[in-house]
């Protein structure tokens, strides 16, 4: 079971460039989100989905874009890299937007901008 | 927005005693809490969770327990085993948003 899977695990970026975090998810679910992990702070939300074509905003959306054309793939674009989001990036699946429906995280990709 | 605080951030145990992991939250609409363990280079997995109708929750040797008036959570792990090694994170939920804790680093010396 494939479950939520994140491409790349590892990418290293140089200030200023763009790149893509690819997030897929073989259930069916309806809400799909990203976070960054970071030493000492926890999960942080970025951006989430509660369905096709709706995103929105997390607690630090910004140099973050996101999009959802289909129910399956959720991709994360940083717009131009900056040091301050090296970091750890999960994407995250749950059944239903709805309270108290457990949410899956793909294996992480880690992320260093030099 | 929820604010939730995870103690202690790090815990060593031996083998076989139990361990306890405990959060506070702040919002009173928060309304169902998780908890994760997270092993080295992997994604956070869940372990067991607790809605807000529900005092306690057992699963074989792991519990966990709320009280609402105090808005505090807990995870209580007994006879504990080096595969219990992780980082345990707790989060609270309002709705679609959940908030977590900045984890507890759980060791198990043989």
């Amino acid at each position: 079971n494939a479950g939520v899977t994140q491409t790349p695990k590892f990418q290293v970026l140089k200030t200023g460039q763009s790149m893509t975090l690819q997030c897929a998810q073989d259930m069916n679910h309806e809400y799909m989100s990203w976070y960054r992990q970071d030493p000492g702070m926890g999960l942080r939300l970025i951006h989430y989905s509660v369905g096709a074509g709706i995103t929105d905003q997390g607690e630090v959306p910004n140099g973050y874009n996101v999009s959802r054309s289909t129910t399956e793939d959720f991709p994360l674009r940083l717009l131009s890299a900056a040091p301050s989001q090296t970091s750890v990036y999960f994407c995250a699946s749950s059944y239903s937007a709805r309270t108290g429906n457990t949410i899956y995280f793909g294996e992480g990709s880690w992320l260093t901008v030099v | 927005g929820e604010n939730v605080e995870q103690h202690p951030s790090t815990l060593s145990v031996q083998e076989g005693d139990s361990a306890v992991i405990k959060c506070t939250y702040s919002d009173s609409a928060s309304n169902y809490f998780p908890w994760y363990k997270q092993e080295l280079g992997k994604g956070p997995q869940l372990i067991i969770d607790i809605r807000s109708n529900v005092g306690e929750k057992k699963d074989q040797r792991i519990a966990v327990t709320l009280n609402k008036t105090a808005k505090h959570f807990s995870l209580h792990i007994t006879e504990t085993q080096p595969e219990d090694s992780a980082v345990y994170f707790c989060a609270a939920s309002i709705g679609n948003q959940f908030y977590f804790g900045t984890g507890t680093s759980l060791t198990v010396i043989p």
